[in-house]
């Protein structure tokens, strides 16, 4: 079936380490993700896409990868400051107008 | 200004009451949705609509109605709550796909809580 999946539920960094978040995908006709961030009581938020002709994608701090081959993206964030603590999720672009979204990875920032 | 806003944040609610989240962007964009959250932060689109008109409707119960008097508000009204219900709702809206837009923006939630 449709599904975007993620590996870690919680990922526990060290500010000022790098952090990496992973998600799978299932479609390999999906030509488009996007990365969000969701604060505590607030709405998901774009942070970062990518288009399936691209590997690699830069913002400020993050950085989104895709592996077509084997259906995987990561997000990249630089420098892990306490403000990352969120949850991240990827989703894949299903149809013209739906997007399925992962299950979420929790960030905790450790002072 | 806010660009997605619902009303209201928060709403507990008896189990067989009927209630409306209202939704309303000010961003000009086409298309607007209902994304569903559980417990486990799992997002599950709900609907779609574009222009007024009903694009997706993801197996949603029937006491679950839509309703877009315009294509800056999309409202969500629910029949007869049962505890299941209990989820955060979010309204989205995003640019017309068809015309090379990407990517929502949402609304900041409705907690809605069947006791």
């Amino acid at each position: 079936g449709e599904s975007v999946g993620l590996h870690l539920p919680t990922l526990s960094v060290q500010e000022g380490d790098n952090s990496i978040i992973n998600c799978a995908y299932s479609n390999s006709a999906s030509d488009y993700f996007i990365w969000y961030k969701q604060e505590s009581g607030k709405g998901p938020q774009f942070i970062i896409d990518i288009r399936s002709n691209m590997d690699k994608r830069q913002g400020q701090r993050v950085t989104v990868l895709l592996n077509k081959t084997v259906k995987h993206l990561s997000l990249q964030i630089a420098a892990t400051q306490p403000g990352d603590s969120a949850v991240y999720f990827c989703a894949e672009k299903a149809g013209t107008y739906k997007y399925i979204f992962g299950t979420g990875t929790r960030l905790k920032v450790l002072a | 200004d806010t660009a997605v806003s619902q009303t209201p944040k928060y709403l507990v609610t008896q189990m067989g009451n009927d209630k409306s989240i209202k939704c309303e962007q000010n961003l000009g964009h086409d298309t607007m949705y209902w994304y569903k959250q559980d417990s486990k932060k799992f997002l599950k689109i709900m609907f779609s609509y574009n222009n007024k008109e009903l694009i997706i409707n993801e197996t949603v119960p029937n006491r679950f109605s839509p309703k877009s008097p315009d294509k800056a508000h999309l409202n969500l009204h629910i029949n007869s709550l049962e505890l299941g219900d209990s989820a955060v709702y979010f309204c989205a809206s995003s640019q017309d796909p068809n015309r090379g837009g990407d990517g929502y923006t949402f609304g900041s939630g409705t907690r809605l809580t069947v006791v």
